[in-house]
């Protein structure tokens, strides 16, 4: 199957800080990208989708001031943590396709732990 | 409304043994279905999809699933547990819409286990 990377895989920052994580496409144009939030022994809770090009669709509940999601070409896209806090902390989750007939594929996953 | 019940939140099997995960979901539109594996700290897998056509779907690691309409289920078997199948599994369901597939709406996940 076609390869997603995540990252970094694992990442520490301070409270107040921001954090990038990155989602690659590395065979395929990955034209739509979506990201999850993945708590300790629960399920995955998707935060937004987005369309290479424009701007992300985010779900009820998710600030998107607090998480900056672009998607600028058709190999990558950004999910920035903007003012972190310990809260934040969490494993989150990218996945992406080509095309609206295609399956998604998954990264392997960002653990953020704010201090 | 589209959602997913997963039964059974850790289901512990002896190597050897058939692995039975329950997965029932409820859907307005004729459902996809998917089972996906994580293991710690990493992504998800796909092991097998159901879209259209045969119900009863194979995939990797010799698992397989059977959509049952009636029953608005589609469980996850395995004839022969191995110590490696040991992880998280999670039922995920979505439908199709004239853009093509949709967002992806996953069960609680079921824990594995496997003892020698």
């Amino acid at each position: 199957g076609a390869v997603v990377s995540q990252h970094p895989s694992r990442v520490i920052c301070k409270s107040g800080t921001s954090v990038k994580i990155e989602c690659r496409s590395l065979d395929f144009q990955a034209t739509t990208m979506f990201w999850y939030r993945q708590f300790p022994k629960q399920s995955l809770m998707l935060m937004a989708t987005s369309n290479e090009g424009s701007k992300a669709t985010y779900e009820q509940g998710v600030e998107k001031d607090k998480f900056l999601i672009n998607h600028a070409s058709l190999t990558l896209s950004t999910l920035t943590v903007t003012s972190a806090h310990p809260e934040d902390s969490s494993f989150y989750i990218c996945s992406a396709r080509e095309g609206s007939q295609s399956e998604a594929f998954f990264g392997q996953g960002t653990r953020l732990t704010v201090v | 409304a589209q959602s997913v019940t997963q039964l059974g939140s850790h289901v512990s099997v002896s190597e050897g043994a058939l692995v039975l995960l329950r997965c029932n979901y409820s859907s307005s539109v004729p459902p996809y279905l998917f089972w996906y594996v994580q293991y710690p700290n990493q992504g998800l897998q796909l092991l097998l999809k159901y879209t259209t056509g045969a119900t009863l779907v194979k995939g990797i690691n010799g698992f397989e699933a059977e959509f049952k309409k009636s029953e608005t289920s589609f469980h996850l078997t395995k004839p022969s547990a191995h110590m490696s199948d040991a992880a998280e599994y999670f039922c995920a369901v979505s439908f199709a819409f004239s853009g093509g597939y949709n967002k992806l709406i996953f069960g609680a996940g079921t824990r594995l286990a496997v003892h020698p």
